[in-house]
């Protein structure tokens, strides 16, 4: 059964920069057939889509507008993880941020979540 | 990109049918079949329960259901159960370097 795993600190100050873990088991981060996404929730902005990773010959990358000069996201072969970086963050920061699979049992559909990680920025 | 207009609430009571509406742009949700609709329980991921307008997940109760008409997505839950009450997501396709677009969320409440 396919399952992302999440792992990373729940607290941040402002300026600091963010980084999360999805452990990948039961697919491989480097499959030509998913896409592999960071979400983030807050009540103030809902469910908003940050960012993906992807294998098509050459590793691809797309951020939302909102967070590109900010975020990379990083993809891991040797552990089949992927993780996201977000640098300079601030309390508009603040939400529950997912890593989630699209695409292999669902066309652009994203089929499996992590648990869910509550980051909080606050000085 | 805009966030999808779902209704804040849609109630129901046991066995009853409900549908909640998703408007998006003729950007998004009118130019491409890959609509999707995710169910979240307080505390916990969402859960994918609708793709391509109108497919399901294996898994997923034949209850659920989706359609598409123009800019607006509907999802339809028939027989109610006090187990659906949570909250709904639609999302879209766009096209674009920023892939997806989500709705505002509905409540499901089941009285």
């Amino acid at each position: 059964q396919m399952q992302l795993q999440q792992s990373g600190p729940g607290l941040l100050k402002p300026s600091q920069t963010l980084l999360l873990t999805c452990a990948i088991s039961g697919d491989s981060v480097s499959t030509d057939s998913a896409t592999w996404n960071w979400i983030r929730q807050s009540p103030s902005r809902g469910l908003e889509w940050l960012g993906r990773t992807y294998l098509k010959s050459t590793w691809s990358y797309d951020y939302a507008t909102s967070v590109k000069s900010r975020m990379t996201i990083h993809p891991d072969t040797s552990k089949n993880q992927f993780s996201l970086q977000l640098k300079s963050v601030t309390p508009e920061d603040t939400a529950v941020y997912f890593c989630s699979r699209a695409g292999r049992n669902a066309p652009h559909g994203l089929d499996v979540w992590g648990q869910g990680t509550t980051v909080t920025v606050s000085s | 990109q805009s966030a999808l207009t779902q209704p804040a609430s849609v109630s129901g009571s046991p066995g009853q049918s409900i549908t909640i509406s998703c408007t998006g742009t003729s950007s998004d949700i009118g130019s491409y079949i890959y609509v999707s609709w995710y169910q979240q329980h307080p505390g916990k991921a969402p859960k994918l329960m609708i793709y391509e307008v109108s497919s399901r997940p294996s898994g997923v109760s034949d209850r659920f259901s989706g359609s598409k008409s123009d800019n607006t997505a509907s999802l339809t839950i028939s027989g109610l159960q006090a187990e659906d009450e949570a909250d709904y997501y639609c999302s879209s396709y766009t096209g674009t370097t920023t892939p997806y677009v989500f709705g505002t969320g509905t409540k499901v409440t089941v009285l």
